[in-house]
């Protein structure tokens, strides 16, 4: 069982917009900076969002984070078939110094 | 552009140990900024964060409760890489392990190992 909770699966029409959640405590989401991570089938996670609401370079603007007290959210606008994939939430565990994951949530777009 | 090249056995022996390298591209191990991780991910465990080697003007270690008993991941100057030792493994320890670069945001990641645990 994942220390942060994310739903299991969401999902949309291209086009529409979706949002993903992560809850988690204070000594983790509440206290840290929040990440989100894409992953296609077959391949390694990809930093989407850092810093709670901060895009890499290449990251689309479609792409946004947020966070609220123990809560975090991933929204996504302007859905494509190719934004069908796994993602996760993490973050930094301040009671076990550890990094911590959600347990991913399956989008598909319909 | 960083770039992380991973390397190591495949299939492992149960009660044996696991070993895998992470070679370094585009940055050092011995950064006063970066932290580089090893994380697996199976279909029971989802993504699971194992340890992390950093250097602040020296070397510090930070491992997971769950394995903290059987891993050690230590830094290797002289080839900028790190590698990752899980020893006593059982078929529970299968899994794809990656490794990353990140000190909380994991930014770059190796392309992953599928490591099979059997006899």
């Amino acid at each position: 069982q994942s220390v942060l909770t994310q739903p299991p699966s969401v999902s949309a029409a291209p086009g529409q917009k979706v949002t993903i959640s992560c809850s988690g405590s204070t000594s983790n989401i509440g206290n840290n900076y929040v990440s989100w991570y894409q992953q296609l089938p077959g391949t390694a996670p990809k930093l989407l969002i850092y810093d709670n609401n901060k895009r890499p370079s290449g990251i689309p603007d479609r792409f946004s984070g947020s966070k609220s007290g123990t809560s975090a959210t991933l929204g996504i606008t302007g859905l494509q078939t190719g934004d069908e994939a796994d993602y996760y939430c993490g973050t930094w565990e301040s009671s076990l110094r550890a990094v911590v994951f959600g347990g991913g949530t399956k989008l598909t777009v319909l | 552009q960083v770039q992380l090249q991973q390397s190591g056995p495949r299939l492992v022996k149960p009660s044996q140990t696991l070993s895998l390298t992470c070679a370094i591209s585009g940055d050092s191990v011995s950064s006063n900024s970066a932290a580089w991780n090893w994380i697996r991910q199976s279909p029971s465990r989802g993504l699971e964060w194992l340890g992390r080697t950093y250097y602040r003007s020296k070397w510090y270690n930070n491992y997971a409760v769950s394995v903290k008993s059987r891993i050690t991941i230590n830094p290797d100057t002289s080839k900028n890489q790190f590698s990752l030792h899980l020893n006593s493994v059982t078929p529970e320890d299968m899994a794809v392990y990656y490794c990353a670069r990140g000190d909380g945001d994991l930014d770059y990641w190796g392309q992953g190992t599928l490591v099979t645990v059997s006899s």
